[in-house]
């Protein structure tokens, strides 16, 4: 079936430093994959999507391409601040009717001054 | 863009207690509709799946009858956890897409979810 893997947390980053957090899939086919955003209390943010091979999702810095040959949807900023702070969640679907988002069990990033 | 709108966003209650908890699309139809519940710092878990006039899909292991699900319209689908107890205290997050003629990717769109605390 599909699947999301990410890695784990918490991350603690410093303010201004380079931020990856690694995400791969299993799927069936051509999913479209997705970052979403969780801020504490709060609900899920869609932040960023791409939805075919090579796409490369964009916002409020993040960026993530969408790698076909290692199924993989790695989300990246360039320099973080203290604001992005949350819970990342990787999430997959086929946008097939019934076929609900798939998430990853989302990392903890934590910013620091 | 599209907007879900969940109420309450926060409910405590004694155990025993049945909540009802609204999930509504504001701005579009909702053909499908998914809740998903999570726990303190782990991710989200499918609970159900439903489609407006029909029974919901449930996962497996969640439990239809202390769950109850109910998507009477194409805008509203509720969610009643029936005789809470404290097991039941969760996140509990609701999720919309909707429908357009041709176009099959349509996105799903989140509420803000609901805080359920069960004393």
């Amino acid at each position: 079936g599909n699947s999301v893997t990410q890695m784990e947390g918490p991350v603690t980053l410093s303010e201004e430093a380079f931020l990856t957090i690694n995400c791969t899939y299993t799927a069936t086919g051509y999913p479209s994959l997705f970052w979403y955003v969780q801020y504490p209390g709060e609900g899920l943010q869609l932040l960023l999507k791409a939805t075919k091979a090579d796409d490369k999702g964009s916002n409020k810095g993040f960026e993530a391409t969408y790698r076909k040959e290692t199924t993989s949807f790695h989300l990246e900023k360039g320099s973080v601040q203290v604001s992005d702070s949350a819970v990342y969640f990787c999430a997959l679907t086929r946008y097939s009717g019934n076929t609900p988002l798939v998430f990853g069990k989302g990392t903890r990033l934590s910013v620091i001054a | 863009g599209a907007v879900v709108s969940q109420h309450p966003s926060w409910v405590i209650c004694k155990s025993g207690t049945s909540v009802k908890i609204e999930c509504r699309s504001l701005d579009f139809q909702a053909t499908t509709m998914f809740w998903y519940r999570q726990f303190p710092k782990q991710s989200l878990m499918l609970m159900a799946t439903s489609n407006e006039g029909s029974k919901a899909t449930y996962e497996q292991g969640v439990e239809k009858d202390k769950f109850l699900i109910n998507h009477a319209s194409l805008t509203l689908s509720t969610l009643t956890v029936t005789s809470a107890h404290p097991e039941d205290s969760s996140f509990y997050i609701c999720s919309a897409r909707g429908f357009q003629q041709g176009r099959s990717n349509q996105p799903q769109h989140f509420g803000d979810g609901t805080r359920l605390s069960i004393l």
